[in-house]
């Protein structure tokens, strides 16, 4: 398995613009997180999926972010406006069951100028 | 909701001792404690994870050890090698909740 897949690895945009990440969970995984990291606050969950139905969004910080995920194997994440604020390293990560080892990608380094 | 406490968020050590990090977590419902070592410019990857109804796992040279009547749990390396140099992070998670992760620690293996 290629693991969890994520797209872009860099985002570079300027303030106001769109952005939209995204990600392909590993196949059988009914488990799918957004996760943001900054040196600051850590790693934050955003946002979690079970069987693409979105389950606990409070982490998502303002209404300027949204995240769907339109079948088993892809979601995304997107950002409109954007702010400069918003620049951090976007996981994505999935997992079988929820007691099971979460698998990362490699993330997306989202700077916003 | 879950919280999650690391300590220390930095450590350094001489290369071939021990080093030790501990976390705490404040939702008793939580079962599942999974160890993340990240790695600079890197994604978290799992080294280790414990599940509430086993005390001690031990892999190698890391070793999770959990208390459930005192809700915390630690991570110990033994022989520390320069390759160890990374930031650890502790989780937990129950039915209800997913991973809650700590701050982080970053450990500094001195050669």
């Amino acid at each position: 398995d290629a693991g969890v897949i994520q797209s872009p690895r860099h985002e570079v945009t300027e303030m106001g613009q769109e952005v939209t990440l995204r990600c392909k969970p590993i196949s059988g995984h009914d488990y799918l997180f957004w996760y943001r990291q900054t040196m600051m606050r850590g790693l934050e969950l955003l946002i979690y999926f079970n069987n693409n139905v979105p389950i606990d969004d409070s982490g998502m910080p303002e209404d300027r972010f949204s995240a769907k995920m339109p079948n088993a194997s892809f979601s995304t994440l997107k950002i409109q406006p954007s702010e400069p604020r918003d620049s951090a390293v976007y996981f994505c990560a999935s997992r079988s069951s929820y007691n099971s080892p979460l698998h990362f990608g490699n993330g997306t380094r989202l700077t916003v100028t | 909701g879950e919280n999650v406490e690391q300590h220390p968020s930095t450590l350094s050590v001489q290369e071939g001792d021990s080093a030790v990090i501990k976390c705490t977590y404040s939702d008793s419902a939580s079962n599942y404690f999974p160890w993340y070592k990240q790695e600079l410019g890197k994604r978290p990857q799992l080294i280790i994870d414990i599940r509430s109804n086993v005390g001690e796992k031990k892999d190698q040279r890391i070793a999770v050890t959990l208390n459930k009547t005192a809700k915390h749990f630690s991570l110990h390396i033994t022989e520390t090698q320069p390759e160890d140099s990374a930031v650890y992070f502790c989780a937990a998670s129950s039915r209800n909740t997913p991973l809650v992760f700590g701050k982080g620690t970053r450990l500094s293996v001195i050669a």
